[in-house]
C-alpha cells in the first residue's frame, strides 16, 4: 500500500482557506485518494475522495495533479469547528476484495479566532 | 440508530482480565473493520470482516486478541489477559462493498483503560 506524508500540524484563522497537501509517491494505478476528518472523542469521518483532477463537494475540494503523486485538500473559509485531525489515505486494494484503510498520523489543524 | 454503535463507550478493567467490546454496524453493511487508536496517533488497523468471515486479521497484535461476527452483523472484539499497553480507543467501522468508492462509517469508539 502506498505510504502517505502530510504535515504534522497547521494553524489558520477563521475565514481563511486552508490547503493541506499529502504526498503519495508510490500510488498505484487502481488507488483512490481519500480524506477523513476526526474530532476529539469521535471516530474519523469521510470528507472526500478522488482519483484524478478535481473533486468538490459541500465540505471541501480535492486537487490531484496528473501524476497523482500528491493531493491537496482545500477547506474554504474555515471556522473554529474545522479544528480537527485530517487524514490522507491512499488505497483501494480491490485485488484483495476490499478497501483497506491505512491511516497515518494525520495533520492537526488548529483554527484560531 | 442510523450510525455505527459501539458499546460500552468506556471500559476500565484490571490487568489480566478479559474484556469484550461490541460493534453494531450500519444495517446492510457487509464490511466491518476494527481499529485501535492510541493518543496522538492515527487509527491502527486490526481486523476486517466481509460478512461472517475474517478476511484479514493481519493487524491483530497477538493471540490475546480475537474478533467474531457470527451472523454477519454485530461484531465482538475480545481481549484476553489484558495488559496496560492495550489501553487505547477501539474503533469500529462499516461500509458497503458494492461500490468501488466505499466510504467507511466509524463509531465513536470504546475507550479501554487497563489499570
Amino acid at each position: 500500500l502506498a505510504k502517505t506524508t502530510q504535515p504534522i500540524s497547521m494553524d489558520s484563522y477563521e475565514g481563511q482557506e486552508v490547503n493541506i497537501t499529502c504526498s503519495h509517491n508510490n500510488i498505484a494505478t487502481n488507488d483512490y485518494i481519500t480524506w477523513y476528518q476526526q474530532f476529539p472523542s469521535q471516530g474519523p469521518r469521510f470528507i472526500i475522495q478522488g482519483y484524478k483532477t478535481k473533486v468538490t463537494n459541500e465540505v471541501a475540494s480535492l486537487f490531484i495533479p496528473a501524476d497523482r503523486k500528491s493531493s491537496t485538500l482545500s477547506l474554504p473559509r474555515v471556522s473554529l469547528s474545522d479544528t480537527a485531525v485530517y487524514y490522507c489515505l491512499v488505497g483501494g486494494d480491490f485485488s484483495g476484495g476490499y478497501n483497506k484503510l491505512i491511516f497515518g498520523a494525520g495533520t492537526r489543524l488548529a483554527v484560531h479566532p | 440508530g442510523a450510525g455505527v454503535s459501539q458499546t460500552p463507550s468506556n471500559k476500565v478493567t484490571e490487568k489480566g482480565k478479559y474484556v469484550e467490546l461490541r460493534c453494531d454496524p450500519i444495517s446492510g453493511h457487509t464490511a466491518l473493520y476494527w481499529y485501535r487508536q492510541s493518543l496522538g496517533q492515527g487509527p491502527e488497523f486490526l481486523i476486517y470482516f466481509q460478512g461472517t468471515g475474517a478476511a484479514d486479521d493481519s493487524g491483530l497484535p497477538n493471540d490475546r486478541f480475537f474478533a467474531v461476527r457470527p451472523e454477519g452483523s454485530v461484531s465482538t472484539l475480545k481481549i484476553q489477559r489484558t495488559e496496560r499497553g492495550d489501553s487505547a480507543v477501539y474503533l469500529c467501522a462499516s461500509s458497503l462493498m458494492e461500490s468501488v468508492n466505499t466510504e467507511a462509517f466509524f463509531g465513536q469508539g470504546t475507550r479501554l483503560t487497563v489499570v
